[in-house]
Parts: C-alpha cells; structure tokens; sequence
C-alpha cells in the first residue's frame, strides 16, 4: 500500500533563512503525482508546488523548490528566504491515477521575527 | 478561480443529532471529497463521488454517508453524531478522475464539536 511520511510534526526557521521540510512516501508505481499543500492557520489549503514522477528536474515556483529523489522515495520542500506568511502546516500528498490523493501527517512550519 | 465553499465555519451539535454538511464548487469539477482532519492523523478520505449520484467509500467511512444530487454540490452526513466525530471536515474538489496531475482545491473547513 502506498504510504506517505513527514517525519518532522514541527519546524521552526528564522525570517529570510531557508528551510527544508521532508517528505518520503512509498509505492510500487513508476507514473505518480507528488504535491506539498500549504494550510495557513484558519485559512484553505493551496498548493504550494507539484511534481511529476517521470520528470527528472525537480520543480520549482518562486521561492519554493522541491528535490525529488526518485530511487530513494523522498520529496522534500526547500523554502529559501522565508517570510512570516510562511508559516502554515504544510502537507506532502501522492497520487498515482485513481482517485485517491494519500496525505502525510503535516509538518508545522513556524517563522520567527 | 475556483472557490469550494462549505456551509459552515465552526459547528456545535449535541450525540444523537444528525449532521450534514455541504459543499458546493463553481468549476464543474467532476471530483469531489470529504477528508477528517485531526492532529497527528493528517488527512483521511472519508468518501469520494466522481459523478453525480456516484460515490466510493474512502478510508474511514463508519458512521458517515454522503450524497450527490448536482455535479456542484456534495454533503456529508453524520446519521448520528458521536463525540469521536469531532474533528475538523474538509471538502475537496478535483477537475476529472482521468487527469491525475490536477491539484485538489480545498474549501475553508467545518470545525464540528459533537457534545
């Protein structure tokens, strides 16, 4: 069964840093979708970035970049210059065709002044 | 842009008490969820509809139903809330079962207090 892990329930970065949020999943299928969602507090989740399996370059959307390790099944979300509106839960996610999105258990990002 | 709405932010209802909670997209998204969100655990997929009148039961579907009349509008019911069910419940919509790379667009969330 595919399984998706954050191991890290809270993170904490000072403002303008970079951080790294950790993501490893696994699964048997060689065409999937791996996203990270952002959840600020009391606000919807967005998508943050996503990432195509078959795609060796990993993505990137302005300040946010993943590093996808295909063979070593980890997706971790690197945020450089980090602002206060940063701070949020954020979730990785997989998906590999059907239906089913699988959620990891969220990593808290905090971001200190 | 595509907006999710749900019925209610924040919800208190007493055991016993049948709850619904509704969910209404404006894209003509074939997809439509219901997640649980509760801390530690992440998000769980409670069930799934694809079409209208068409739903697959997701991960924990005991004690919930749902229903789908209009390809916009999807509910989760509670048939008889009980104080497990607390927990923050979050709709979700996707364009179509065939394009998985489509992201989900999330709505704001029900906080449901079962007493």
């Amino acid at each position: 069964a595919q399984t998706v892990t954050q191991s890290q329930p809270e993170m904490s970065v000072q403002e303008a840093e970079t951080v790294t949020l950790s993501c490893t999943y696994d699964t048997s299928e060689s065409d999937y979708y791996l996203f990270w969602y952002k959840q600020p507090p009391s606000r919807q989740m967005i998508l943050v970035i996503r990432q195509e399996a078959y795609k060796q370059q990993n993505a990137t959307e302005n300040r946010f970049s993943v590093n996808f390790q295909k063979a070593a099944k980890s997706f971790s979300l690197k945020i450089s210059d980090s602002q206060l509106g940063d701070a949020a839960m954020y979730f990785c996610a997989y998906t590999s065709g059907t239906y089913k999105y699988i959620f990891g258990t969220g990593t808290r990002l905090k971001v200190l002044a | 842009d595509v907006k999710v709405t749900q019925s209610s932010r924040y919800l208190v209802k007493r055991t016993g008490e049948k709850v619904f909670l509704e969910c209404v997209q404006d894209m003509d998204h074939e997809n439509m969820f219901w997640y649980r969100q509760d801390p530690g655990l992440g998000l769980r997929l409670i069930y799934f509809s694809y079409d209208v009148k068409m739903k697959e039961k997701g991960d924990i579907p005991e004690g919930y139903s749902v229903s789908r009349e209009k390809k916009e509008r999807f509910s989760l019911i509670l048939e008889s809330a009980s104080t497990n069910q607390t927990s923050m419940y979050l709709c979700a919509s996707s364009l179509s079962r065939e394009m998985i790379r489509n992201e989900q667009f999330f709505g704001p969330g029900t906080r449901l207090t079962v007493l």
